[in-house]
């Protein structure tokens, strides 16, 4: 059974960094793209970053771009986001998900909260 | 870069059936994904490349693409097949993953 679990989400303050892991398992984990793809309380869903199955290749949606950076450790089946200068606007639940053209496996996503 | 539009909500009666579309200029020439998102859980994939269902996704669930629209049918809809649905592309202009704006089906 493929599982992927999500940790990390917390409430942090404005301009603050925060770090969320994702550990993958049931799956040849190095042949997938991985990515995270957050939804706002509310609202849609919304990719956020992926990064390609040997790490050599990430792709960020504009509005974080320069602020998160998706990688990850094969080793560890593993990816992360790490998220700088937080805004109110990222407050959501962060999922992270397989990602190979569409996202086949999906965690259970973690809550990140920004607020002051 | 792509842009997804959904109807925001789609309303039928117990064993009708419900048609779910996803306009885009010329999504016709790439594939669609498509989800289903219960009320706090996380989404599942229930068609892939247009018309493909993964292993447990009932044949109710069925998907076409063709022009500038996408379809979700859903037929003999049942009340578990109340939630939203988004439909989702690969942007191969801009290497983004893009994903409509969602319907919500209601099942009367």
């Amino acid at each position: 059974e493929v599982q992927l679990v999500e940790s990390g989400g917390t409430v942090v303050q404005p301009g603050g960094s925060l770090r969320l892991s994702c550990a993958a398992s049931g799956l040849t984990y190095s042949v997938y793209w991985m990515s995270w793809v957050r939804q706002a309380p509310g609202k849609g869903l919304e990719w956020v970053a992926s990064i390609k199955p040997d790490g050599t290749k990430t792709n960020h949606v504009d509005s974080v771009e320069g602020r998160f950076t998706i990688s990850r450790d094969n080793g560890m089946n593993s990816v992360f986001l790490q998220m700088n200068s937080l805004r109110a606007e990222d407050t959501a639940v962060y999922y992270c998900a397989t990602s190979n053209f569409f996202f086949r496996y999906w965690g259970q996503g973690t809550l990140v909260t920004v607020s002051s | 870069s792509s842009v997804l539009t959904q109807t925001p909500s789609v309303s039928v009666a117990p064993g009708q059936t419900a048609t779910i579309s996803c306009g885009g200029d010329h999504i016709g020439s790439t594939s669609v994904h498509w989800y289903q998102q219960k009320p706090g859980q996380a989404p599942v994939l229930v068609v892939y490349d247009d018309s493909d269902r993964p292993s447990g996704i009932p044949e109710r669930f069925s998907g076409s693409n063709s022009g500038n629209t996408a379809t979700l049918t859903i037929s003999r809809v049942e009340d578990g097949d109340e939630a939203d649905y988004y439909c989702q592309v690969w942007d191969s202009s801009t290497d983004h993953w893009v994903f409509g704006g969602g319907t919500k089906l209601t099942v009367l």
